[in-house]
């Protein structure tokens, strides 16, 4: 079983604080997904990540996919209230097959 | 391109009755997937199809089943709800330039009573 840790579990921080979510996983992927998702709506793409040390900047979010693809984070800098939701990452490995992570819960009040 | 659409939105049946969910997906895309999310248990993987086949299944009870039409539009369907069935069901494709990145719809929000 593939399994991938998402941490913290849940988080609240003030508008404007910096904040760092993690994914790990003891296999390689091929490509490694963050979405985020709101209430009652379906997960919405953030990045996709592919190349081992890739990382992708996406307005205050910058991504890093890990040097042995078996890890990513996501840093928000200055986060604002419209950030809050769940975060998940997702890793790709066989064609047709992903491990999502359990999520993180972020509420950043204003 | 229009996105992934999954009907209906909401749906509330009772123990004992079926239900048949309908995904479309991206226009050219022949990969379908379906999850069932729950508080509990979060983000579960039921099934994916690919060109009208079944590629790979999770780990839940037959009463849970799929199938894929020639347009790739997928239908989910739960035979004799149970209480437990009541989750948000989503749908995801993937095709394209990126085959490995899922493409996500609304969701439909399932309520047994």
């Amino acid at each position: 079983t593939q399994l991938l840790e998402q941490s913290p579990q849940f988080l609240s921080i003030q508008e404007g604080e910096n904040l760092t979510v993690y994914c790990n996983s003891s296999s390689v992927f091929s490509s490694l997904q963050w979405y985020r998702q709101e209430p009652g709506e379906g997960p919405v793409l953030l990045v996709t990540v592919v190349t081992g040390g890739e990382v992708k900047k996406l307005k205050r979010l910058t991504f890093q996919f890990g040097d042995a693809r078996k890890d990513s984070s996501l840093h928000i800098t200055a986060a604002q209230p419209g950030d809050t939701g769940l975060y998940l990452c997702a890793g790709a490995r066989d064609a047709g097959k992903s491990t999502f992570g359990d999520g993180t819960t972020l509420t950043v009040k204003p | 391109k229009a996105g992934v659409t999954q009907t209906p939105r909401y749906l509330i049946k009772t123990r004992g009755q079926q239900v048949t969910l309908s995904c479309s997906p991206i226009s050219g895309h022949r990969s379908v997937s379906w999850y069932q999310q729950t508080p509990g248990q979060g983000l579960q993987f039921l099934f994916e199809y690919f060109s009208e086949t079944q590629r790979n299944k999770g780990n839940f009870p037959g009463r849970f089943s799929g199938r894929q039409f020639s347009n790739s539009r997928s239908e989910m369907n739960v035979s004799t709800l149970e209480l437990g069935d009541s989750a948000l069901y989503l749908c995801a494709s993937r095709g394209g330039r990126s085959t490995d990145t899922q493409y996500f719809g609304p969701g439909t929000r399932l309520t047994v009573l």
